[in-house]
């Protein structure tokens, strides 16, 4: 299985770019790269997912490395609403893997 | 569209009751997935059902059953539940394999 390492928390002003790295050296070929995030205590949301070339949505950036080593999570201007835990997921199969994630805290 | 739902949101049981945790999505997903969070971790996967009419274990599925009853619906059950089942449930759903997951907003269980 494809594991994932990030960072167990950081900080970020608001309005800022919140950056979010994840480590995921023994990623394959044909696996996705998924973040998703959980607010409190509520179901994980989809934030954005990326296979190899870089992705843009309305919530969020993926930059992925050329060797797929490792990926950040850009949130553009980041709000108090964006206070989570952050999940960066290497897809096997229908199994998504969740780790501990990075506590967001986003300073007013 | 509720998306996904999940009965009840919180649960107390006394160790060897035994209760079912509902489940149901109203976007025909085929796929739908049980998962527990304990404090301070991320979610594991407990069963899945790739379509209706099947189901495959996960990551921690002892002391589990499931049952996916048709398209909308899959359940999870505790036979006799133990103080190690204490945990936050979560469902979810999706379209095909390469689609995004849909969770619940979860059931606390508490067990006693």
């Amino acid at each position: 299985d494809a594991k994932t390492t990030q960072p167990t928390s950081m900080d970020c002003a608001e309005g800022r770019a919140a950056n979010l790295p994840c480590n995921h050296s023994t990623i394959s070929g044909n696996e996705y790269v998924y973040w998703y995030r959980q607010i409190h205590s509520q179901g994980p949301q989809y934030i954005i997912h990326g296979l190899k070339n870089n992705e843009t949505n309305e919530m969020a950036s993926l930059i992925i490395t050329e060797d797929r080593k490792s990926s950040t999570l850009i949130l553009p201007h980041a709000t108090l609403r964006d206070t989570a835990v952050y999940y960066c997921i290497v897809r096997e199969n229908e199994k998504l893997t969740f780790g501990t994630g990075t506590r967001l805290t986003i300073i007013p | 569209n509720a998306g996904v739902t999940q009965t009840p949101k919180f649960q107390v049981l006394k160790t060897g009751q035994s209760m079912t945790l509902q489940c149901a999505q109203d976007m025909n997903h085929n796929s739908m997935y049980w998962y527990r969070q304990d404090p301070g971790m991320g979610l594991r996967l407990i069963y899945y059902s790739a379509s209706e009419g099947t189901t495959d274990k996960g990551e921690v599925p002892n002391g589990y059953n499931v049952s996916r009853l048709n398209k909308r619906e899959f359940s999870l059950r505790l036979e006799s539940a133990a103080p190690s089942q204490t945990s936050v449930y979560f469902c979810a759903s999706r379209r095909t394999f390469t689609d995004t997951q849909y969770f619940g907003p979860g059931t606390r269980l508490t067990v006693l």
